[in-house]
């Protein structure tokens, strides 16, 4: 199975600073379509995982232009340009180029 | 809207069984798959596998392949995931996640296995 490898565990921000996530896969995401399928998840506390971002950069039309995504192959990155208070939860990496789908561990983000 | 509606709480004795319910909404159910995704109590996602809800063939993930029967009443754009001989290990909410982005999930159902 991919194993997601994401860092950091956790993160305390202050409203309005910025965000970065790691994202590695144990191996390349690339899919024989061309496409990578690297997406991103909120979890909210007590909620279900909501969805973020698909194929590592295209935003869901709900999502606020504050987040971004970005890598290739193996590595990628989410960023929240400025942390705003509903953006505390977990958020989680997923892969859907292999069976099985699999999951990042998650980051911890927490409002200052 | 699109929505995914579970079940209610279960609480079961270990070696039970028990059958969850997905209701689909908003959308034509055949058109997308339906995923399983279990979560452990506080602990992060592991995923279970998937039902074609056109052909009702269910893909399992090699944890998932013993004790865990997807499947579907399409007249009622449900997916069922039943649980049999119930492990405390079992113990999670359980969430249905439509397609193969994920891109709706319900609710979860908290299913608590205890003696």
């Amino acid at each position: 199975d991919v194993v997601m490898t994401q860092t950091p565990v956790s993160l305390s921000l202050a409203i309005g600073q910025p965000a970065s996530i790691s994202c590695k896969s144990s191996q390349s995401l690339l899919g024989t379509s061309g496409k990578t399928f690297l997406n991103w998840i909120l979890q909210r506390p007590g909620q279900s995982p909501k969805r973020l971002i698909y194929q590592v950069s295209k935003l869901y039309s709900e999502v606020p232009d504050r987040f971004s995504g970005s890598g290739s192959e193996t590595e990628f990155t989410l960023k929240i340009s400025r942390v705003e208070a509903e953006d505390l939860g977990v958020y989680y990496c997923w892969q859907g180029t292999h069976f099985p789908f699999t999951f990042g561990s998650g980051t911890k983000l927490e409002i200052k | 809207q699109i929505q995914l509606v579970q079940s209610g709480p279960e609480l079961k004795k270990p070696g039970e069984s028990l059958k969850i319910s997905c209701k689909a909404s908003g959308y034509t159910f055949t058109d997308y798959a339906m995923q399983w995704v279990k979560q452990a109590p506080g602990k992060g996602l592991q995923y279970m596998g998937w039902i074609n809800t056109q052909t009702g063939k269910p893909t399992y993930a090699d944890d998932f392949k013993e004790r865990f029967v997807f499947s579907l009443e399409t007249s009622a754009s449900t997916a069922y995931l039943q649980i049999n001989n119930l492990k405390n290990e079992d113990t999670a909410t359980y969430f249905c996640a439509r397609g193969h982005t994920l891109g709706y999930w319900g609710q979860g159902v908290m299913v608590t296995v205890s003696s």
